[in-house]
């Protein structure tokens, strides 16, 4: 099984409706994050949790948000989705207080807002 | 600000030629620094990674790359190319200090190989 696991990992939804994307890891990590990914834009973190009761707005929250329901599970919302919406959605987790601060990524989202 | 340049979006390398895929960044001590490999459909999956000591680093899929502090650069190199290292590559750092230890990302280049 994989050890940050996305789901759905395709969603189409419709301008306006509210829709949840879900994130859990099986690392043991204290830090999630959630990115945006659009051709030619690279990654944008969008929020980041610390731990469970710290969560922060990343370069592009407006539109979107989080909650860290526990050290293993972080969901993103889009609470009324719009076509600018449409892209590759990435968790990921990292743990830098072990020494090691790389990232470990999800399979990713593929949203649509039609 | 700290920032993290890939200077080539796009290259397009033949099967067997050499690869080296450029990366430079903008911090005043040396960060962590990775390398990170997209394949389509795929998550991000890191490649490898230097914190400290020789500056020239092997990876998974016979990549290496090289640390150059005078340079602020971090070039991802592989000798022989297959197919199947068509993907996207980004470079990121971590910066030693401050930033909350979050990764900064290049944009991106993406890699075509010809038969």
């Amino acid at each position: 099984d994989a050890d940050v696991t996305q789901t759905p990992r395709n969603r189409i939804t419709k301008t306006g409706k509210r829709i949840m994307l879900e994130c859990s890891q099986t690392k043991g990590h204290d830090r999630m994050y959630w990115y945006r990914q659009d051709p030619g834009l690279g990654l944008r973190l969008i929020y980041y949790s610390f731990d469970v009761k710290d969560i922060n707005k990343g370069e592009i929250s407006d539109g979107y948000s989080v909650s860290r329901q526990a050290q293993a599970k972080f969901s993103l919302s889009l609470e009324s989705a719009i076509p600018n919406q449409t892209a590759l959605y990435f968790c990921a987790t990292s743990a830098p207080g072990t020494g090691s601060p790389e990232a470990f990524f999800g399979q990713g989202t593929r949203l649509t807002v039609v | 600000a700290q920032s993290v340049t890939q200077p080539d979006i796009h290259i397009t390398v033949s099967e067997g030629a050499s690869l080296e895929l450029r990366c430079n960044y903008s911090y005043g001590a040396t960060p962590y620094l990775f390398w990170y490999v997209q394949s389509p459909g795929q998550g991000l999956q890191l490649l490898l990674k230097y914190f400290s000591g020789d500056t020239l680093v092997q990876g998974i899929k016979g990549f290496e790359a090289e640390f150059k502090r005078s340079q602020s650069s971090f070039n991802l190199r592989k000798p022989s190319v297959h197919w199947s290292d068509a993907a996207e590559y980004f470079c990121a750092v971590v910066p030693y200090a401050g930033n909350n230890r979050k990764l900064i990302w290049g944009l991106g280049t993406s890699l075509a190989v010809n038969p």
